[in-house]
């Protein structure tokens, strides 16, 4: 059972390149979330969704955007990187709502913008 | 938004001694998590427990919620090097309208055991 995987685990982008960050999780979760972590900063939410078709903004959504077209993959686009999001950032789902569950998260994507 | 607030930020012990690691939050919760991330690695999760329990054990753990003092604890009893790791107290976020809570992470407590 492989989880939740997230691609790729490293990164390098310069300024105003943009990317996709791929999470996909086998568990047939309908909650997954985007958090990025920074050090001294504790993990932040970006974007979440409840289930295919929804998605809304967490706290620091400025400069990503999200989809979810499937149950499965719920990927993170870079519109045009800067080098404050340079971070790691992690996917993560649940089964039922967020409040009342355990989440399970990816090995984390490691992206650097120069 | 910080809503969990880890204390102490680094804790170092011995192997064999007991850590202590609290959390301290801002507003009212339905229920507290409590994370283990190893250097490099996700996040994993080690216990929840809701507002109405006050203590819950697992295995070596041991965690505690007073909600009076909006303050919980994580116990490691009898630590071992491999329990070195960053250890995170979330807690949801009541105040989210429908089904959408949000878990809100504190900034993490790093402990270190040495053999």
């Amino acid at each position: 059972n492989a989880g939740v995987t997230q691609t790729p685990k490293f990164q390098v982008l310069k300024t105003g390149q943009s990317m996709t960050l791929q999470c996909a999780q086998d568990m047939n979760h309908e909650y997954m979330s985007w958090y990025r972590q920074d050090p001294g900063m504790g993990l932040r939410l970006i974007h979440y969704s409840v289930g295919a078709g929804i998605t809304d903004q967490g706290e620091v959504p400025n400069g990503y955007n999200v989809s979810r077209s499937t149950t499965e993959d719920f990927p993170l686009r870079l519109l045009s990187a800067a080098p404050s999001q340079t971070s790691v950032y992690f996917c993560a789902s649940t089964e039922g709502r967020i409040n009342t569950g355990e989440l399970f998260f990816g090995e984390g994507s490691r992206l650097t913008v120069l | 938004s910080q809503q969990g607030e880890e204390d102490p930020q680094a804790l170092s012990i011995q192997e064999g001694e007991n850590a202590t690691m609290n959390c301290s939050y801002k507003t009212s919760i339905n229920n507290l998590q409590w994370y283990r991330q190893n250097s490099g690695r996700g996040l994993v999760h080690l216990i929840l427990i809701r507002s109405n329990e006050r203590e819950k054990h697992s295995g070596r753990l041991r965690v505690t919620l007073d909600t009076s003092k909006k303050s919980s604890s994580l116990l490691i009893t009898a630590s071992r090097a491999a329990d070195t790791a960053s250890y995170f107290c979330a807690t949801d976020d009541p105040h989210q309208g429908g089904s959408q809570g949000n878990l809100i992470f504190g900034k993490g407590t790093k402990l270190s055991v040495k053999p």
